[in-house]
């Protein structure tokens, strides 16, 4: 079956524009995770959702950061103002439930380029 | 807070080498272990977990012992071969911390033929 897709695969943009990027989880995952993913360093967690409400958004980093999941499956990652430090790979996990021996799958994930 | 230490890449090896790399972790509960692998152009991939203390997590010839006392979960593999070449991250996930996982921060390993 098909894995977690994420959308686009590459975007850069300018310093101070708006970017949304998308991902697809899993279908049936109710639960679903982005992590942010700097050079040289593992995945840090940024929000989770289980079902459409967000029950955890303790790593994004400021108000600038903002996800939805309107309908329980695809979720939208969006940044406001975007600054150089942005500049990462994002991506995105769903699993089954959010017990924490379930495996979680990753996306491909979108490498965000702010110049 | 719940954390993941592991060795510093990065870590070359010739084939058939054995290979060890160290993971230690500090957590306030009882977390779930894994190690993640990341290939050369591919997402993450889970390559193997452990659940409980003393579980023992193997997957395609690597393995790693879930170690309470010692509070580590270090990957070993017999023979590395060339396709072994990939970037390693352990990790650990916490149902107190709505089972986010903390990884980290990568032990890239390169085998020379």
């Amino acid at each position: 079956g098909a894995g977690v897709s994420q959308t686009p695969s590459n975007k850069v943009t300018e310093k101070g524009k708006y970017v949304e990027l998308r991902c697809d989880p899993i279908s049936g995952h109710t639960a679903l995770y982005w992590y942010r993913q700097s050079l040289g360093q593992g995945p840090e967690f940024l929000i989770y959702f289980q079902g459409t409400g967000a029950a955890d958004d303790s790593g994004l980093p400021n108000d600038r950061f903002f996800a939805v999941r309107p309908e329980g499956s695809v979720s939208t990652l969006k940044i406001q103002r975007t600054e150089r430090g942005d500049s990462a790979v994002y991506l995105c996990a769903s699993s089954e439930t959010s017990v924490s021996y379930n495996e979680q799958f990753f996306g491909p994930g979108t490498r965000l380029t702010v110049l | 807070g719940n954390s993941v230490t592991q060795m510093e890449g990065p870590v070359t090896l010739s084939e058939e080498a054995f290979l060890t790399i160290n993971c230690t972790y500090t957590a306030t509960g009882y977390p779930s272990l894994f190690w993640y692998v990341q290939y050369p152009g591919e997402g993450l991939q889970l390559l193997l977990k452990a659940t409980k203390a003393d579980d023992k997590g193997s997957n395609k010839g690597f393995e790693a012992t879930y170690r309470k006392e010692t509070t580590s979960f270090h990957l070993e593999k017999g023979s590395v071969q060339v396709s072994d070449s990939a970037v390693y991250f352990c990790a650990l996930s916490d149902r107190s911390s709505a089972s986010k996982i903390i990884f980290g921060s990568g032990t890239r390993l390169s085998i020379r033929p």
